[in-house]
């Protein structure tokens, strides 16, 4: 699986649109992006994934470069219950092979008021 | 729809004494992960099962953990005899069959301390 390289904090206030940024310039055609969080003492939460194409669910949107090397996290209206840390990891689709899932320290994000 | 059930969440044992830990996934779900996770870091896998069979265990220190999934549906992760570095978070998740992604469900975990 491709590497990422996210900041290890960043803050931003309540309200405000929180963006994200990870980078995985050695992303091979067939990895996919996910998005987890962590809040503390909880397990980890799957929110959102992407292969190419921008997407939006109910909880974020998730921005890809055209050239897949980064992408960006973006909470429109962060609330303190957003404080976390931000996974961000590239694997490829479960059905084309075996692969190790791989989380590194991840982005701390604290919401402030 | 219930989540992933884990037990107990927290243990606290003594060095060389044996510990285990239980987890229900979600129904139906056929792939289920063990993690280890320390503090200030990001959870590592220990093993997959799909189903009742291991699909990677290359991560398990297999000379003191073990886990099993024997019928397919809950799964117990043991560690005999525990050291100080097995302190951690022990996460469990799991995977609906037959995705073509890799939405996995993540239990609330067993946090292990080892004096």
């Amino acid at each position: 699986d491709a590497k990422t390289t996210q900041p290890p904090s960043m803050d931003c206030a309540e309200g405000r649109a929180a963006n994200l940024p990870c980078n995985h310039s050695t992303i091979s055609g067939n990895e996919y992006v996910y998005w987890y969080r962590q809040i503390h003492s909880q397990g980890p939460q799957y929110i959102i994934h992407g292969l190419k194409n921008n997407e939006t669910n109910e909880m974020a949107s998730l921005i890809i470069t055209e050239d897949r090397n980064s992408s960006t996290l973006i909470l429109p209206h962060a609330t303190l219950r957003d404080t976390a840390v931000y996974y961000c990891i590239v694997r490829v689709s479960p059905s084309g092979g075996s692969y190790i899932p791989t989380f590194g320290r991840g982005t701390s994000l604290i919401v402030h008021p | 729809e219930a989540g992933v059930a884990q037990s107990p969440r927290y243990k606290i044992i003594e060095k060389r004494q044996s510990v285990a830990f239980w987890c229900n996934p979600i129904s139906g779900h056929a792939t289920l992960y063990w993690y280890q996770q320390i503090l200030g870091q990001g959870p590592k896998l220990l093993i997959q099962f799909q189903n009742n069979g291991v699909v990677d265990d290359s991560q398990l220190p297999k000379d003191r953990f073990s886990a099993e999934r024997l019928k397919g549906v809950d799964s117990t992760l043991k560690i005999q005899p525990a050291k100080l570095e097995d302190s951690a978070v022990y996460l469990c998740a799991s995977r609906a069959a037959g995705l073509t992604t890799d939405t996995q469900y993540f239990g609330p975990g067993t946090r292990l301390t080892v004096l």
